[in-house]
């Protein structure tokens, strides 16, 4: 069965600096990740997804998670926080049909 | 369309009332999911739509859970004798087709939820 672990549910920042947010998997084929972002009272938006074309994959807003097999992780970073990027993102493996997701992670930007 | 709808965006309802919640997928879109989101709990997913196949209810956490998919486009998800526990935001997600490891890294498109308060 496949499962993520997401390492801290708060995470804070202050602008400017890097962002690290956590993600280990667990699948018994070689997996499917995604993030996602979600501001305030909005649904879930896609951040990037690794397919296995390539390792380092970059996404939007300046993101960008590095798949590391031996691992088993898929940790999400930034290299300049900004105040937008307050939210709260998930990390997602593909299951047998559906996304199963992480609990979240809610990062706060401070000025 | 050109996003997922839902609506209504925010219910409250007395405990023991019955709420229905739909979703417009956008158009195409073969694959429907429901998930729900509990404050600390992430994403709970609840049951899943694929073209006329019969659908999958494994994560209904309960027979007051229901739902349907009318003619392969709108979906209805019906809780019966609401209690305080389904207090939740419920989020609909379409997909071209089924995500999954033989089915392409198929992205799924998330609605803005339905906000649902149960008093």
């Amino acid at each position: 069965a496949q499962s993520v672990t997401q390492l801290g549910s708060h995470v804070s920042v202050s602008e400017g600096a890097l962002v690290l947010l956590r993600c280990n998997y667990s699948s018994s084929v070689p997996p499917y990740l995604f993030w996602y972002v979600q501001y305030p009272n909005q649904g879930l938006q896609l951040l990037l997804k690794y397919t296995s074309a390539a390792t380092l994959v970059k996404g939007i807003n300046g993101f960008e998670a590095e798949f590391k097999k031996s691992e088993t992780s898929f940790h999400l970073t930034k290299p300049s926080a900004h105040m937008s990027d307050a939210a709260e993102y998930f990390c997602a493996v593909s299951g047998a049909d559906k996304l199963i997701f992480g609990t979240g992670t809610r990062l706060q930007v401070f000025p | 369309g050109a996003g997922v709808s839902q609506s209504p965006s925010n219910k409250v309802t007395e405990k023991g009332k019955d709420v229905e919640l739909r979703c417009d997928p956008i158009s195409g879109h073969t694959a429907l999911y429901w998930y729900r989101q509990s404050l600390g709990q992430g994403l709970e997913f609840l049951i899943y739509f694929q073209g006329n196949s019969a659908p999958d209810k494994s994560g209904l956490p309960s027979d007051r859970f229901s739902a349907e998919r009318t003619g392969g486009s709108v979906s209805t998800l019906t809780i019966q004798r609401t209690q305080q526990e389904d207090s939740a935001v419920y989020l609909c997600a379409s997909s071209p087709r089924r995500v999954g490891p033989n089915s392409g890294a198929n992205v799924l498109t998330f609605g803005a939820g339905s906000r649902l308060t149960v008093l």
